[in-house]
């Protein structure tokens, strides 16, 4: 049974600040794996797909890696803002479903 | 382009009814899938439908089901509502045979029983 797990469960940084978000998955047979981001109350926001045959994916001050050997996928976020505080999840795509990790709670301040 | 469409935004139901909550997938996407969120278990899958078929069921009672039309807008129904199933309802589309295409969701019903 696949299980993610999202290290840090929260994080408050000053604005400006380069910060990383740690995923981690037990089982390595993934087709994909997903970074979203949520807003409170809100639904989920695709930020990067990563295939399970890719290192990275970038896009913007966001850039997502991926080690699938390790079960390992990091977020690294560049140069933090305000707008930038939410909650980031992670997610594996197994045989026709998602498995999420349970969040960061990220809060830049200002 | 339009993204995925959940209706209703909100609902406030007594325990002991049903409810029936809709989602409308991105045009072309035929793959819908359905979450749970609550406070304490995250995200939990309950179950994607594919060409009005369910091709995949979580581990939830069978109050809990759904179904798919062949326009593929998706229906997910709970029967005998307990204080447990207040919940944000997630729909997520994708393409066909995506297991390399990501999921776009919609922005939830959020369920309150009462």
């Amino acid at each position: 049974k696949q299980e993610v797990t999202q290290i840090p469960a929260a994080l408050s940084v000053p604005e400006g600040e380069n910060l990383v978000l740690n995923c981690s998955f037990t089982d390595s047979a993934i087709y994909n794996l997903q970074w979203f981001r949520q807003d409170p109350g809100k639904g989920l926001t695709s930020l990067l797909l990563i295939q399970s045959s890719q290192r990275e994916q970038t896009s913007g001050r966001l850039n997502a890696s991926l080690d699938k050997s390790s079960g390992r996928s990091t977020l690294y976020i560049a140069a933090s803002q305000p707008g930038d505080s939410a909650t980031y999840l992670c997610a594996v795509r197994g045989a026709q479903k998602l498995v999420f990790g349970q969040g960061t709670r990220l809060t830049i301040n200002p | 382009k339009a993204g995925v469409t959940q209706t209703p935004r909100y609902l406030i139901k007594t325990r002991g009814q049903q409810v029936t909550l809709s989602c409308s997938p991105i045009s072309g996407h035929r793959s819908v899938s359905w979450y749970q969120q609550t406070p304490g278990q995250g995200l939990q899958f309950l179950f994607e439908y594919f060409s009005e078929t369910q091709r995949n069921k979580g581990n939830f009672p069978g109050r809990f089901s759904g179904r798919q039309f062949s326009n593929s807008r998706s229906e997910m129904n709970v029967s005998t509502l307990e204080l447990g199933d207040s919940a944000l309802y997630l729909c997520a589309s994708s393409l066909v045979g995506a297991d390399n295409y990501g999921y776009t969701f919609g922005s939830g019903t959020r369920l309150t029983v009462v």
